[in-house]
């Protein structure tokens, strides 16, 4: 069945480093979708991506799905203490999710 | 804009015992509804969606039913609890006009 696979899984960084996590799908995606958790909370929508090499920005926050709609990333500048929690990829019909990237950042 | 309502927010129950998990919509008609299971630190499973009224898929062979009564209702079951049940049981709602997936706040359930 369809996979999506996310890396890494814990990234530590300093305040005012940028971050980047990595979603790849074993099948070609329909859609990709960005998700955040804050720590003891519930998935908060981000974005969906649905073209072929699109880029999306939300201030701090940029968006890529590849050419071949099988990849995505997400690129945190300069991060910030309220940038802490997990991220998820999601895709397809069905929304499967990523394992997610933990982001630890420290003041 | 869409809502999902769950409850309750924290759940303490026997292995063997029975559960119940309702989440309900608000703001929209006919959305696509999920269960998630997540395990603490990990990423998020999907047990069940439903695209209407009677209509559930389920994804993991598991001691875990759902079933839809009402278009904006959805309900997660068991007849007997294991410890394995433990998690972060989350719904979820897609409708045509949004996308993106919107989550309730979660019931958090521990089987002891």
């Amino acid at each position: 069945g369809q996979q999506v696979m996310q890396i890494p899984q814990y990234q530590h960084v300093q305040e005012g480093e940028d971050f980047t996590t990595y979603c790849n799908s074993s099948t070609t995606l329909s859609n990709i979708q960005w998700y955040k958790q804050r720590p003891g909370g519930h998935p908060v929508f981000l974005i969906q991506l649905v073209k072929s090499g699109e880029v999306k920005k939300q201030k701090r926050l940029t968006f890529q799905f590849g050419e071949a709609k099988k990849n995505s990333s997400l690129h945190i500048t300069a991060t910030q203490t309220t940038d802490v929690g997990t991220y998820f990829c999601a895709g397809g019909f069905k929304t499967i999710f990523g394992a997610g990237t933990r982001l630890f950042v420290k003041a | 804009s869409q809502t999902i309502h769950q409850w309750p927010a924290t759940l303490v129950q026997p292995v063997g015992s029975p559960l119940s998990l309702e989440c309900t919509v608000e703001g929209t008609s006919n959305p696509n509804l999920y269960w998630y299971r997540q395990a603490a630190g990990r990423g998020l499973q999907l047990l069940f969606y439903s695209v209407g009224i009677g209509q559930i898929s389920s994804e993991v062979p598991q001691n875990l039913s759902a079933s839809r009564p009402q278009d904006r209702q959805f309900i997660l079951s068991s007849k007997k609890l294991l410890l394995s049940d433990s998690g972060f049981y989350l719904c979820a709602g897609t409708s045509g006009r949004a996308y993106g997936q919107y989550f309730g706040p979660g019931t958090r359930l521990t089987v002891t």
